[in-house]
């Protein structure tokens, strides 16, 4: 039920970009991703519905592919700030809460 | 800005005794949620609750109980510590049950750090 993540890291220089890719084996509604640093609370990037909605957060985008029942994360021209662990966090509409994938570290250097 | 506070940011407890866990969120959100954070393993559901007095087991419930006597209030007790659950725990809420739109999602508390000796 959880969702699968990969990579499971990622290491970049100052930048480069990278892909993060999030895959259910149940029907989704939506699909939210959050970054963490380490030692604090997750926050939240951005929410796709279904319908195959792309969204743009600065130079973070993501997309959601309804019948592939996957989302992906980009981050284009990474920055020392985007290092930290990304989350997907899925909902299958079902009224229940999301449930996280195992997570993505992401670690950027100058 | 939606705010979560936890009790706690770290907690040392001894086997056996009785631990809780206090959440509060500001912002009349209907649901709160439990998370439990290991490394390798990412979030996983404790419980949650969808309204006052009510609460849904997550995945991993066992060991654990709730309490949500106020709406803006969600306590995790652990009934007798025990050092596997030894872990961060995260609160979370959000504004309703179902997720329709862009800002319908879920926030989270800064976290509790728990260590069981």
């Amino acid at each position: 039920q959880q969702p699968v993540q990969s990579p499971q890291a990622v290491i970049l220089r100052e930048g480069e970009d990278a892909v993060i890719n999030c895959s259910s084996s149940k029907a989704l509604y939506s699909v939210h991703w959050y970054r963490q640093k380490h030692g604090e609370a997750p926050v939240f990037l951005m929410i796709l519905l279904k319908g195959g909605e792309q969204k743009g957060h600065e130079k973070i985008s993501a997309s959601f592919n309804e019948k592939k029942q996957q989302s992906s994360l980009y981050l284009t021209a990474s920055q020392l700030s985007y290092s930290g662990t990304y989350f997907c966090g899925t909902d299958n509409q079902a009224g229940t809460a999301l449930i996280f994938g195992k997570g993505t570290t992401l670690s950027v250097s100058s | 800005d939606v705010k979560v506070t936890q009790s706690s940011r770290y907690l040392v407890k001894r086997t056996g005794e009785k631990v809780f866990l206090e959440c509060v969120q500001d912002m009349d959100h209907e649901n709160m949620f439990w998370y439990r954070q290991d490394p390798g393993l990412g979030l996983r559901l404790i419980y949650f609750s969808y309204d006052v007095k009510m609460k849904e087991k997550g995945d991993i419930p066992e060991g654990y109980s709730v309490s949500r006597e106020k709406k803006e209030r969600f306590s995790l007790i652990l009934e007798s510590a025990s050092t596997n659950q030894t872990s961060m725990y995260l609160c979370a809420s959000s504004l309703l049950r179902y997720f329709g739109s862009f800002e319908e999602t879920q926030y989270f508390g800064p976290g509790t750090r728990l260590l069981v000796l």
